[in-house]
C-alpha cells in the first residue's frame, strides 16, 4: 500500500526565516510526486511535479526536490502570502491507471 | 478558463436525504477524481474514473455512486445521507502531470 507521510503537521515562521517541508513516501513504482498549496476554504491548487530522484522545480520562493524516499520543498525567506496547507502526493500505476494518494499536509504560517 | 467547476458550494441534507455534487471539467482530461477531506486527515479518494464510462472505487466509496457518461461531467450521487458524510468534497481532473481541483462542496448532514 502506498504511503505518504508529511512533517511537520504546522510549522509557523517569521517573515524571512527559511526552512523546509518533508515528505516521505512508500510506493511501488513512482510515477510521479505532486506538490500542492491550499488556501483555507479552497481546492489544492497545483504546485509541482517531480518524476525521479535528483530532479528540482523553482517557483518564485519555492523549490522542489525529490530523492528516491522523500521530497522537500524548501521555502526561501518567506513572505505572509506564503502561509497555506502544503499537500505532497505520490502516483503510482494501479491496474493500469494513475491514482495519486496525498499525505495530511503540512500548516504553515508565517508572521510579519 | 473555467477549469473544474463544482456545485453547489455549501448544502445542508437531513438524514436520509438523498444529493447529486455536479462536477464539470473543460480540459479535456481523461482522468476525473472525487475527494473528501475531513480535518486534519487529508484527502480521501471516494471514486475515480479513467474516461467516459469508466469508473471505479477508491478508499472510502461505501455510501456514494458515481457516473461517466462524457468526459466533462463525474457526478456524485449520495444515497441516504448520514452525518458521517459530513465533509468537504472535492473534484478534480487530471494528466499524469498533476490534478486541478474544483473548489469544493461544504456538506452538512443533520
Amino acid at each position: 500500500e502506498d504511503q505518504v507521510t508529511q512533517s511537520p503537521e504546522a510549522l509557523r515562521l517569521q517573515e524571512g526565516e527559511s526552512s523546509s517541508l518533508n515528505c516521505s513516501y512508500t510506493v511501488s513504482g513512482l510515477r510521479g510526486l505532486f506538490w500542492y498549496r491550499q488556501d483555507p476554504g479552497k481546492g489544492p491548487e497545483f504546485l509541482f511535479t517531480l518524476y525521479s530522484a535528483g530532479e528540482e522545480k523553482e517557483k518564485e520562493r519555492l523549490k522542489a526536490t525529490l530523492t528516491k524516499k522523500e521530497s522537500f520543498l524548501h521555502i526561501t525567506a518567506p513572505k505572509p502570502e506564503d502561509s497555506a496547507t502544503y499537500l505532497c502526493a505520490v502516483q503510482a500505476r494501479t491496474g493500469g491507471s494513475y491514482i495519486p494518494t496525498f499525505g495530511r499536509g503540512t500548516s504553515l504560517i508565517v508572521h510579519p | 478558463n473555467a477549469g473544474v467547476t463544482q456545485t453547489p458550494k455549501f448544502r445542508i441534507l437531513k438524514i436520509g436525504q438523498s444529493m447529486t455534487l455536479q462536477c464539470t471539467q473543460d480540459m479535456n482530461h481523461n482522468y476525473m477524481y472525487w475527494y473528501r477531506q475531513d480535518p486534519g486527515m487529508g484527502l480521501k479518494l471516494i471514486y475515480y474514473s479513467v474516461g467516459a464510462g469508466i469508473t471505479d472505487k477508491g478508499e472510502v466509496p461505501n455510501g456514494y455512486n458515481v457516473s461517466r457518461s462524457t468526459t466533462e461531467d463525474f457526478p456524485l450521487r449520495l444515497e441516504l445521507a448520514a452525518p458521517s458524510q459530513t465533509s468537504v468534497y472535492f473534484c478534480a481532473s487530471s494528466t499524469t502531470a498533476g490534478a486541478f481541483f474544483g473548489q469544493g462542496t461544504r456538506l452538512t448532514v443533520v
